[in-house]
């Protein structure tokens, strides 16, 4: 069971959008500590997409968007392309555990 | 360029102690204001956080796995490491070094170890 919750699949078709959410609770992402994303293609390592909630690196496409209001955070992405399946994981701080927590993680298909 | 590539056992026997290192390129993990972790990935499964150790020396533990966990910098080598005690197979997992910001973002990770616990 993961700290942060996030639903298990989304999808959308090519050039649709669709919006990944991750709850959490007063000790973490609604005592304001920042809510990271990570973007993690099938046997590969996890790579970082969102910083800060609403951050993207250098590389990242504007595609790829994120917010975060109370107790929750999002990620959005629009204009879905074949490459963006993949399983997406929101990362937050929590104050009770003293340490980093995950979501549990979304598998996003493209239809 | 920074990069971290992990090494160590790919099998370690049940009640013995997984050992990985995590050997950095790129950056000095003595300096700058950044987190050295590890986290692990059960096959199929989310990320869990293991351990941090922070480049002035700080560390934080999963509470979890806390009584298990030893994890510890090598500046003359530039490598951290990761100690895990009585493994069970539980255990078994892609485990990964990665480095945070201060911010509390895993910019750069390494590209995962698999390790199985089993007899």
């Amino acid at each position: 069971q993961s700290v942060l919750t996030q639903p298990p699949s989304v999808s959308g078709a090519p050039g649709q959008g669709v919006t990944i959410s991750c709850t959490g609770t007063s000790s973490n992402i609604g005592a304001a500590y920042d809510v990271h994303w990570y973007q993690q293609l099938p046997g590969a390592a996890p790579k970082f997409l969102i910083y800060g909630n609403n951050n993207r690196p250098s590389g990242v496409p504007d595609r790829f968007s994120g917010s975060k209001s109370g107790t929750s955070a999002s990620l959005a992405i629009t204009g879905l392309q074949a490459e963006d399946e993949a399983v997406y994981y929101c990362q937050s701080y929590d104050s009770g555990l003293s340490g980093w927590v995950f979501g549990g993680g979304t598998k996003l298909t493209v239809l | 360029q920074v990069q971290l590539q992990e090494s160590g056992p790919g099998l370690v026997k049940p009640s013995q102690t997984l050992s990985l290192t995590c050997t950095v390129s790129g950056a000095s993990i003595s300096s700058g204001s950044y987190y050295w972790s590890w986290i692990r990935q059960p096959a199929g499964q989310g990320l869990e956080w293991i351990g941090r150790i922070y480049t002035y020396g700080r560390i934080n533990y999963n509470p979890s796995l806390k009584s298990r966990v030893t994890v510890s910098l090598d500046t003359s080598n530039n490598q951290f490491s990761l100690k895990l005690s009585s493994v069970t197979a539980a255990d078994t997992a892609v485990y990964y070094c990665a480095r945070a910001d201060y911010g509390g973002y895993f910019d750069h990770w390494g590209q995962g170890t698999l390790v199985t616990v089993s007899s």
